[in-house]
């Protein structure tokens, strides 16, 4: 099935630093969310965006929607160790097949 | 206490033996779905369903069986005619926003 390009795909930081990590499309999409997901856990939606150049945050976290519609990027800053998980982008493609389009995920490590 | 769940959070079943996960959640959304992630992957969707009564496969539905008799429930039947079920299952929904949430999953070994 389709996906998202996801990147990077592994991290592995000092604690406090700021993370970026990007989705990206060749397909116009409506909406992207984002999760993180904890070992053995389902992921969590962490924030969810509806429109082109959208910027939401939510805590040390900041996401933001592509002018373009076809890319989001998630920031985390001053990252600390329960920052560490799966993060994953998805998102529903303008043609609404009915099924979230998922990234590969991101493997954040923080070392403190 | 408004949310989805999953039971049981591991469950061990010897090859060639059909095994049912239960999803139940009471958030009131039309939409549910089934994932499966192996160690390592993304997830990758088996069977969806966007009302009751209707459901559609996903990308990996081989080996795979679902219901959708009540709005709240969506049980997926692992058969066995699934090659390779050991994995985690991850059931989610949707209501008439387009934010999706998870259960806690199910972990299923089959030796």
């Amino acid at each position: 099935g389709q996906q998202l390009n996801q990147s990077p795909q592994s991290m592995f930081i000092q604690e406090g630093e700021d993370v970026s990590m990007n989705c990206t499309s060749s397909s116009i999409f409506n909406t992207w969310l984002w999760y993180k997901q904890d070992p053995g856990e389902g992921p969590v939606l962490l924030i969810a965006l509806y429109k082109a150049g959208e910027l939401t945050s939510n805590g040390r976290l900041t996401a933001q929607f592509g002018i373009t519609r076809k890319d989001s990027f998630l920031n985390i800053s001053a990252s600390i160790p329960s920052d560490v998980g799966i993060y994953f982008c998805a998102g529903w493609a303008s043609s609404n097949t009915g099924k979230l389009i998922f990234g590969q995920g991101t493997t954040l490590q923080v070392k403190p | 206490d408004g949310g989805i769940t999953q039971s049981p959070k591991y469950l061990f079943r010897k090859e060639g033996q059909n095994v049912t996960l239960s999803c139940e959640q009471n958030l009131n959304h039309d939409a549910m779905y089934w994932y499966r992630q192996d160690p390592g992957q993304g997830l990758r969707l088996i069977y969806y369903s966007q009302i009751v009564n209707d459901f559609q496969k996903g990308d990996i539905a081989e080996g795979y069986s679902v219901s959708r008799e009540k709005k709240e429930s969506f049980p997926l039947t692992v058969t066995s005619a699934q090659k390779n079920p050991t994995a985690f299952y991850l059931c989610a929904s949707r209501g008439i926003s387009y934010e999706q949430y998870f259960g806690p999953g199910t972990r299923l070994t089959v030796t």
